[in-house]
């Protein structure tokens, strides 16, 4: 059974302060490795990733993939109270749609 | 429409009572979603369309629930006899084939 595991599973930082949130991954056939930001309800799409080593970044975000250790990093830098959010990691297989989601990480950031 | 929607936004139930939640795809998408997401727990896949294709229903958790999706797009999702356990948001998502999936705002629903 494919597997999603998110750490930490809440953070609370301060404006400005970097985060790193992680998110390992047990699956078969892995195709690709999204990150989600939810805010309310609808996650929004941050980054797909489907090869190791190769950083997505838009803005303050980026993301890396290692294969190898079967992970992936969410980095945020200068964070803002509007990045406070629940993040979620998901796996999909080659061999099918789905989306396997982690719990997320909730991410608190005060002023 | 410029994303997915789903109605209602909010349903409050009684255990017992079917409820119907709808979703309309983004214009174009030939794939939709439905996945749950319970307090506390991750997003839970429920049940895949794509195209003409039969449904993948081997998310759902039982017998109860079923999903339909008339004329390749807009599509609901049927609980028959609720319990409170469902409780939950439900969430829609469709994409262009296998590409990445986008979320509607989802309905969350209430089992009293």
């Amino acid at each position: 059974e494919d597997k999603v595991v998110q750490s930490p599973l809440s953070l609370v930082v301060h404006e400005g302060d970097t985060v790193t949130l992680n998110c390992s991954y047990e699956v078969t056939n892995f195709r690709s490795l999204l990150w989600y930001k939810q805010e309310k309800k609808a996650p929004t799409f941050l980054f797909m990733l489907t090869s190791s080593g190769i950083e997505k970044k838009s803005g303050r975000l980026s993301s890396i993939l290692d294969k190898k250790e079967l992970s992936s990093i969410l980095n945020i830098t200068a964070t803002q109270t509007g990045d406070s959010a629940i993040y979620l990691c998901a796996v999909e297989r080659g061999s099918n749609y789905k989306l396997t989601f982690g719990k997320g990480t909730l991410l608190t950031v005060n002023p | 429409g410029a994303g997915v929607s789903q109605s209602p936004s909010n349903k409050v139930t009684e255990k017992g009572k079917d409820v119907e939640l709808r979703c309309d795809p983004i214009s174009g998408h030939t794939a939709l979603y439905w996945y749950r997401q319970s307090l506390g727990q991750g997003l839970e896949f429920l049940i895949y369309f794509q195209g003409n294709s039969a449904p993948d229903k081997s998310g759902l958790p039982s017998d109860r629930f079923s999903a339909e999706r008339t004329g390749g797009s807009v599509s609901t999702l049927t609980i028959q006899r609720t319990q409170q356990e469902d409780s939950a948001v439900y969430l829609c998502a469709s994409s262009y084939g296998l590409e990445t999936q986008y979320f509607g705002p989802g309905t969350r629903l209430l089992v009293l």
